[in-house]
């Protein structure tokens, strides 16, 4: 999965409770991206980032955050999680900002 | 908002033969990519068409654009078993400056053997 790696993989957690889901690159590419994918609705961004620091809202941000202090690594934060943002969490990254190379993917759900 | 959407929304078909979808998008584009997904795993790039390009190859893949109709056509020639997976394609997202893509739903190809 091109230098990508995200961790938890597997995660269940109780509805309120914060989560932070992390994605490691090793390929230092600048543009790294947080997707959502849910039946029905195919990958939808949540957030991205342009660089250290840098980050911007996706379509489906709200109830997510992230930071990004280093360029290897990119964290989405859920401050308080709701049964609605069970989901699979795809991280991508890119250097060129058209292909994207993308992790295996965080599932994750909350009760 | 979802910009592509991909038809049939699932393909079954013998092991050799060809496989075509396609994908429908809503407003103008520079480039349009198709990714595919195997069960339980990441996106994987296919192939990137730009919007002058009216077709592309990159080995049993062919892919084409109308950009006068915003579609885009996957085809995928002597199909094998591997090729089993969800096709998406993706363009660039449009939503108030952010960058990103947006997928279609995916077509889910099965390659019967």
């Amino acid at each position: 999965d091109a230098g990508i790696t995200q961790s938890p993989r597997h995660k269940v957690t109780e509805t309120g409770t914060p989560v932070t889901l992390r994605c490691h690159q090793t390929e230092n590419h600048r543009y790294m991206y947080w997707y959502r994918q849910d039946p029905g609705h195919g990958l939808r961004l949540i957030h991205y980032s342009y660089g250290v620091k840098d980050t911007d809202k996706g379509e489906v941000s709200d109830g997510y955050s992230v930071s990004r202090s280093k360029t290897e690594d990119f964290l989405l934060t859920l401050e308080s999680a709701t049964s609605s943002q069970t989901s699979v969490y795809f991280c991508a990254i890119s250097e060129s900002r058209t292909e994207q190379f993308f992790g295996p993917g965080t599932r994750l759900t909350v009760l | 908002s979802q910009q592509g959407e991909e038809d049939p929304q699932a393909l079954s078909i013998q092991e050799g033969e060809n496989a075509t979808m396609n994908c429908s998008y809503k407003t103008s584009i520079n480039n349009l990519q198709w990714y595919r997904q195997n069960s339980g795993r990441g996106l994987v790039h296919l192939i990137l068409i730009r919007s002058n390009e009216r077709e592309k190859h990159s080995g049993r893949l062919r892919v084409t654009l109308d950009t006068s109709k915003k579609s885009s056509s996957l085809l995928i020639t002597a199909s094998r078993a591997a090729d089993t997976a969800s096709y998406f394609c993706a363009t660039k997202y449009s939503g108030g400056g952010a960058d990103g893509l947006t997928f279609g739903k995916g077509t889910h190809l099965i390659i019967q053997p």
